[in-house]
């Protein structure tokens, strides 16, 4: 159980244009949900955080106008890159968890997006 | 910002030896995750270890927790060529948000 998916995998994209990236959970509710971004060789940084039915929380420095952030269902969180330009270009992961998860976060299986 | 920082940053060693990996974090914890990713893939939890329990273990994983001294160990026992992967700690912050550790690249050569 507890699986998270992510749509597309992997993505080249035009610089300028919009990128949208889908997480779903497959098998649970997914209260929060949680999106990180993670550049070659280093660790992931945490962008923001989406409980279901509000606004997401942003980290300092992410720009919320340039990733939008959805959390529309309970098992469907997106992720828009808008005006994507080359230094967006890296490896996003999303996580979720759900009201029985206290202390666990399950983990999709990333995307990449390269903006050329 | 980071959480928690890792050493050694990478390690390579031979199938069928162990290897230690050592995180220490800042702030004062509940729990403390280790998680595994393959080269360009998602996360896996491999084991969570409460702040009131100073060693779990999980198959050929076994973990250390010394909260005074703001440290946690990860050992893999016996590894094998399928261990290759860069391995995270993670300590929960407010809102269950997950702080990652820099990491450790771990090779398991055959």
């Amino acid at each position: 159980g507890a699986v998270v998916s992510q749509h597309p995998s992997w993505v080249i994209c035009k610089s300028g244009t919009s990128v949208k990236i889908e997480c779903r959970s497959l098998d649970f509710q997914a209260t929060t949900m949680f999106w990180y971004r993670q550049f070659p060789k280093q660790s992931l940084m945490l962008m923001a955080t989406s409980n279901e039915g509000s606004k997401a929380t942003y980290e300092q420095g992410v720009e919320k106008d340039k990733f939008l952030i959805n959390h529309a269902s309970l098992t469907l969180s997106t992720l828009t890159v808008t005006s994507a330009h080359p230094e967006d270009s890296s490896f996003y992961i999303c996580s979720a968890r759900g009201r029985e998860h206290y202390n666990e976060q399950f983990f999709g299986p990333g995307t990449r997006l390269t903006v050329l | 910002s980071q959480q928690g920082e890792e050493d050694p940053q990478a390690l390579s060693i031979q199938e069928g030896e162990n290897a230690t990996m050592n995180c220490s974090y800042k702030t004062s914890i509940n729990n403390l995750q280790w998680y595994r990713q393959n080269s360009g893939r998602g996360l896996v939890h491999l084991i969570l270890i409460r702040s009131n329990e100073r060693e779990k273990h999980s198959g050929r994983l076994r973990v250390t927790l010394d909260t005074s001294k703001k440290s946690s160990s990860l050992l893999i026992t016996a590894s094998r060529a399928a261990d290759t992967a860069s391995y995270f700690c993670a300590t929960p912050l407010y809102g269950n948000k997950l702080v990652f550790g820099a990491g450790t690249i771990l090779r398991v050569k055959s």
